[in-house]
């Protein structure tokens, strides 16, 4: 059964500061592994998916990489802003037909000004 | 990409009731999701919800207490019965794209008093 974890759950930065956010999964036999970013109360949006066959995504000020023999997946934010504050899951996809997304529990980050 | 909008966006039920949440995609689709998120918490999977037959669910869940129809491939609507507060939570419709990135509607925020 896959497991996904986000460490820690949450994070306080100055302005300005780079940041990694880290994600782990225990199996490696994934079809992609997704970011999503969360607002309270609201729903998720997608902010970079990488497929198993690729090492990194960019959009933006974000980079994700992912490492699928070490199952590990990172989110890098450049530059971080008060807008960044949100929360952010990362998702992984088993291959298999019928495979559901799997979850980690999401990081809080919170931008000070 | 996929474009996903819920109703309604919020509301606020009496105990006993039920509660209709729609969901009408952008493009067609074959995969599409109900997920529960409880206050605080991580995404739960309720169940796949299946065009033109039965929706799948998840362990925990079943057809009695969260019926839910797939008239076609832009349209879904999940209905919570006989609610009691304990369902209180944001419940979200997502889909899943031929490219396999998975997109989650705004969410519909239930309180069940």
């Amino acid at each position: 059964k896959q497991e996904v974890t986000q460490i820690p759950a949450a994070l306080s930065v100055p302005e300005g500061e780079n940041l990694v956010l880290n994600c782990s999964f225990t199996d490696s036999a994934i079809y992609n592994l997704q970011w999503f970013r969360q607002d309270p109360g609201k729903g998720l949006t997608s902010l970079l998916l990488i497929q198993s066959s690729q090492r990194e995504q960019t959009s933006g000020r974000l980079n994700a990489s992912l490492d699928k023999s070490s199952g590990r997946s990172t989110l890098y934010i450049a530059a971080s802003q008060p807008g960044d504050s949100a929360t952010y899951l990362c998702a992984a996809l088993l291959i298999g037909a019928n495979s559901k997304l799997t979850f980690g529990k999401g990081i809080t980050l919170s931008v000070r000004p | 990409s996929a474009v996903i909008s819920q109703k309604p966006s919020r509301d606020i039920c009496q105990r006993g009731t039920s509660l209709t949440i729609q969901c009408q995609v952008d493009s067609q689709v074959t995969m599409m999701f109900w997920y529960r998120q409880q206050p605080g918490q991580s995404l739960t999977l309720i169940a796949t919800a299946n065009q033109g037959s039965e929706a799948t669910y998840e362990s925990g869940f079943v057809i009695d207490k969260f019926p839910i129809s797939r008239p076609n491939l832009t349209f879904s609507t999940l209905t919570v019965s006989n609610m009691s507060p304990e369902d209180s939570s944001i419940y979200l419709c997502s889909v899943r794209t031929s490219g396999y990135e998975q997109y989650f509607g705004p969410g519909t925020r239930l309180t069940v008093t």
